[in-house]
This record gives structure tokens, C-alpha cells and sequence, in this order.
């Protein structure tokens, strides 16, 4: 079984557009992480949440929202995409909120057109 | 402020020979260090991780990386390459287990048969 998935794999969407991308964690971990990596490869991290509360929230547009249903879910919901939010972004858990040991998922490569 | 430089976007090795890739970093406390390994479609793994202790730290897969604090330096390397080890691999340091992890730009791994 998958530790950390993300859907979906992929996704292409037009300027403007409002979209979503899911992440689940089957590793009982407490603490989930939105990171975003560049063009250049760069990863940055952009939420963090623990048992469902907000707890990083690097300087990303507010177009960005995080949502956490329960603790084995962390959505990312972003609205009026733009061309600069291509990137491919990677979701990731921890236990007891320890960025270093977290486990990532696959990543999901979005391209904005 | 911490920072991460891994040489070369791209190495390419035949397979059996040593691999070595590089990374450097700027710290002004004592770091931590780390290797992830990122294999196609695959989410990224954590390789090897060196907190404190002896500087030579084994991980996965035959890998280990050497912590050269005079040359800041934390460079992995391999004996032997084998097809299964190309990927893409990032090194990544932080301040502690509770900080977050400043990553390098990657360094794609290229086996020749």
C-alpha cells in the first residue's frame, strides 16, 4: 500500500482556473506538508499541519488554501491559477511534527496554460 | 542562512563503476544533513541522514555519505553502480529534527549499461 498518494498524477488547467489537488497518508503520522518545487528543482515547503491545525504557512499567494479534513488528509485548493504556479508539488507526513524524517508522496506536475 | 549546493545537474556513470555526488553547504550552527532519493514516478525517499556522531553514515542500497565539516561537504557516494539506481537525488540540510529541511536543486543520476 501507498504511504503518501497524491491525486492526480497530473494535471493541466487553464489561467483562472480553481482547482484541487488530494493527499492522503495510511502511516498514522500526525503532521502533513504541502512542499512546492521549482523549475529549477528547488523544493520550498508550503503548509505544514499537525492533528488538523495550520502550524507553517510560508509566504505563498492567499490564492493557496490548505484544507485538512481529518488527520490522514491534506488538500490543497488553489484558486485563479496563474502561469507561475506551474510546479510540481509534493505532499509529505511526519510523526510528532519532524520535517526530516517525513515520508513524500509521488508529486503532482502542474502546468498552468 | 542555511544553503545546499549539489554539483552538476546531471551525472552520468557506467554501471559497476563508483558513483559520486556532490554537495556542499553553508550552516552556522552545527547541521543536520540528508540525501533523498527520488526514483521515476516514485515520491522522494530518505537515503542516509547524518545528525551527530560518527561522519560516515551508511543508508539504503549500498549508499553512504562521508560529513566533512573543514569542507562542508556531505557527498555521497557508491562502490558500484546498478541500473535500478538511477534517479534523482537531492541533499537537504536543516538545523535539527524540528527544523525544516533547505534543499538542493537535484542531481539526476544517468547509469550507462
Amino acid at each position: 500500500d501507498t504511504a503518501v498518494s497524491q491525486t492526480p498524477k497530473y494535471l493541466v488547467t487553464q489561467m483562472g482556473n480553481d482547482k484541487s489537488i488530494k493527499c492522503e497518508q495510511n502511516l498514522g503520522h500526525d503532521t502533513m506538508y504541502w512542499y512546492k518545487q521549482d523549475s529549477k528543482k528547488f523544493l520550498k515547503i508550503m503548509f505544514s499541519y499537525n492533528n488538523k491545525e495550520l502550524i507553517i504557512n510560508e509566504t505563498v499567494p492567499n490564492r493557496f488554501s490548505p484544507k485538512s479534513p481529518d488527520k490522514a488528509h491534506l488538500n490543497l485548493h488553489i484558486n485563479s491559477l496563474e502561469l507561475g504556479d506551474s510546479a510540481v508539488y509534493f505532499c509529505a507526513s511526519s510523526q510528532e511534527g519532524i520535517p526530516a524524517l517525513a515520508f513524500f508522496g509521488q508529486g503532482t506536475r502542474l502546468t498552468v496554460v | 542562512a542555511q544553503s545546499v549546493t549539489q554539483l552538476g545537474s546531471h551525472v552520468s556513470v557506467s554501471e559497476g563503476a563508483l558513483v559520486l555526488l556532490r554537495c556542499n553547504y553553508s550552516s552556522s550552527v552545527p547541521p543536520y544533513l540528508f540525501w533523498y532519493v527520488q526514483y521515476p514516478n516514485q515520491g522522494l525517499q530518505l537515503l542516509l541522514k547524518y545528525t551527530t556522531g560518527a561522519t560516515l553514515v551508511k543508508g539504503i542500497n549500498g549508499f553512504e555519505a562521508e560529513f566533512k565539516k573543514s569542507e562542508t561537504s556531505f557527498h555521497l557516494t557508491k562502490p558500484s553502480a546498478h541500473m535500478s539506481d538511477a534517479a534523482e537525488y537531492f541533499c537537504a540540510v536543516s538545523e535539527g529534527s524540528n527544523y525544516q529541511l533547505i534543499w538542493g536543486a537535484g542531481t539526476k543520476l544517468i547509469i550507462k549499461p
